[in-house]
C-alpha cells in the first residue's frame, strides 16, 4: 500500500469548512483513497473513498488531484462533533488495511 | 443496524493470564480484523482472517494468536499477558473484494497489570 502524508494537527472553526491534507505520491493505478475517522473513546468510521473522480457524500467531499499525489477531505460546515482523529489511507483492493497516525481536528467554537 | 461487538469495553488482567477478546459481527462479511491503538502509534493490525478456520499475521502477531471457528465470531487471544500489551483492542469486518469500508467495534480497552 501507498505510504501517506497527514499532518498531525489542524484546527477549524464552528460553521466553517475543514480541509484536510492528505499526500500519497508513491499511489498506484489501482489504488483507491480512503478517509476513516475516529471520534474520542470509538472504533474509526468510514467517511468517504475515491480512485480518481470526486467524491461526494452526506458527510463530506473528496477531491482528488489529477495527478492523484494528493487528496483533500472537505467537512463543508464543521461542527463540535467533527472533532475526530481523521485518517487518510491508500490501498488497492484487497482486504487489509493499515492505518497511520492520522490528522487530530479540533473544531472550535 | 449493523454491528461489530464487541464483548468488553474495559478490562484488567493481571501479568501472565490467559486473555481472551472476542468480537461478534452480525453483517455475514467474511473478514474480520484484530487492530491495538497506543498514542501516537495509530492502529496497527495483529492478525486478520479472510474465512472460517484461516488467519494471517498482520504487522504485531507476537504475542498474539487468534481464532475463527465461526463466521460471526472472531477471538483475538493473549497466551500470557504482559504489561506491555496494555493497550486499546479494536475489532472490524469487512466484505470480501472490491472497495468495501471496514466497520469497526467500539474497542476493548485492556490494562494489565
Amino acid at each position: 500500500d501507498a505510504k501517506t502524508t497527514q499532518p498531525p494537527s489542524m484546527d477549524c472553526a464552528e460553521g466553517r469548512a475543514a480541509n484536510l491534507p492528505c499526500n500519497h505520491s508513491t499511489i498506484s493505478g489501482n489504488e483507491y483513497v480512503y478517509w476513516y475517522r475516529q471520534i474520542h473513546s470509538q472504533g474509526p468510521q468510514y467517511i468517504i473513498h475515491g480512485l480518481k473522480n470526486n467524491e461526494t457524500n452526506e458527510m463530506a467531499s473528496l477531491i482528488i488531484t489529477e495527478d492523484r499525489k494528493s487528496s483533500t477531505l472537505i467537512l463543508p460546515h464543521a461542527t463540535l462533533r467533527d472533532t475526530a482523529v481523521y485518517y487518510c489511507i491508500v490501498r488497492a483492493g484487497g482486504n487489509d488495511m493499515r492505518f497511520g497516525a492520522g490528522t487530530r481536528l479540533t473544531v472550535k467554537p | 443496524d449493523v454491528k461489530v461487538t464487541q464483548s468488553s469495553r474495559y478490562l484488567v488482567k493481571r501479568t501472565g493470564e490467559k486473555v481472551f477478546l472476542e468480537c461478534v459481527q452480525d453483517m455475514d462479511h467474511e473478514n474480520m480484523f484484530w487492530y491495538r491503538q497506543d498514542p501516537g502509534l495509530g492502529l496497527r493490525l495483529i492478525y486478520f482472517s479472510y474465512d472460517v478456520k484461516m488467519k494471517e499475521k498482520g504487522d504485531i502477531p507476537e504475542g498474539y494468536s487468534v481464532s475463527r471457528e465461526k463466521k460471526e465470531r472472531f477471538s483475538l487471544i493473549l497466551e500470557s499477558a504482559s504489561t506491555n500489551q496494555t493497550s486499546m483492542y479494536l475489532c472490524a469486518s469487512k466484505r470480501t473484494g472490491g472497495v468495501h469500508g471496514y466497520t469497526f467495534g467500539s474497542g476493548t480497552r485492556l490494562t494489565v497489570v
